[in-house]
């Protein structure tokens, strides 16, 4: 069992959907929860960070982590085509410096 | 600011040829990582450096990958000889400090190596 679990997709949306990623994980000592979003034959660059459970807002983007599960939720409201990128979930530990570990990212199409 | 440098962005060598990939972090930031993606697969931690020393070098592959970063600053991330499962494009990340969150890393847009 991989330690991160992402469907890759791709996930096809039409302007204005509201987008729904997910990501679940077997590792129980993950405390760090972030998103990076990667455009085609970009870096990844860090798009919401969550410590521990709740959820975090940001703009059209909001983070739920639900620990007691072990899934953690980005959704995006009001999606536009520039969304249209990879979304890669990473979560890390205090031990082990921090070394994130990656799902293998969902493709985002959204379509004017 | 500048960003993370990577290059060259791509390189397409033999199987047995050598290869050296470099990273240019960001100017005082410590800690350096390399992290390559093999086609279909997530992003897998190679090795991490603080300033010159390899404080972490558990995700590499095997004795044909060796990695510097001369005086803490640039690092070289050199595989000889290549051979065709090292595919995949080779992401170079630096961070002011441990902590993931808040700024994160900060990724280099990667080198793209394919072994012919």
């Amino acid at each position: 069992q991989k330690e991160v679990e992402q469907d890759p997709g791709p996930l096809s949306v039409p302007e204005g959907a509201i987008v729904s990623l997910n990501c679940t994980y077997s590792n129980s000592a993950f405390q760090y929860f972030m998103w990076y979003r990667q455009y085609s034959r970009k870096g990844p660059e860090l798009l919401m960070y969550t410590y521990s459970s709740g959820n975090k807002e940001d703009g059209r983007f909001t983070a739920q982590v639900d620990k007691s599960s072990k899934y953690i939720s980005l959704f995006i409201r009001d999606s536009q085509p520039s969304d249209s990128a990879t979304y890669l979930c990473a979560m890390s530990s205090s031990g082990g410096s921090y070394i994130p570990t990656f799902g293998r990212g969902t493709s985002l199409i959204v379509h004017p | 600011e500048a960003g993370v440098t990577q290059f060259p962005s791509h390189s397409v060598i033999e199987k047995g040829q050598t290869v050296t990939l470099r990273c240019d972090p960001i100017s005082g930031h410590d800690n350096l990582y390399w992290y390559r993606r093999v086609m279909g697969k997530e992003i897998k931690f190679l090795l991490h450096f603080v300033k010159e020393s390899k404080q972490d070098e558990s995700g590499m592959p095997n004795n044909r990958f060796l990695a510097e970063r001369t005086g803490g600053t640039y690092s070289t991330l050199k595989v000889q000889p290549a051979e065709l499962e090292d595919s995949g494009v080779y992401f170079c990340a630096s961070s002011q400090d441990l902590s993931p969150g808040h700024y994160g890393y900060t990724f280099g847009s990667g080198t793209r190596l394919t072994v012919v």
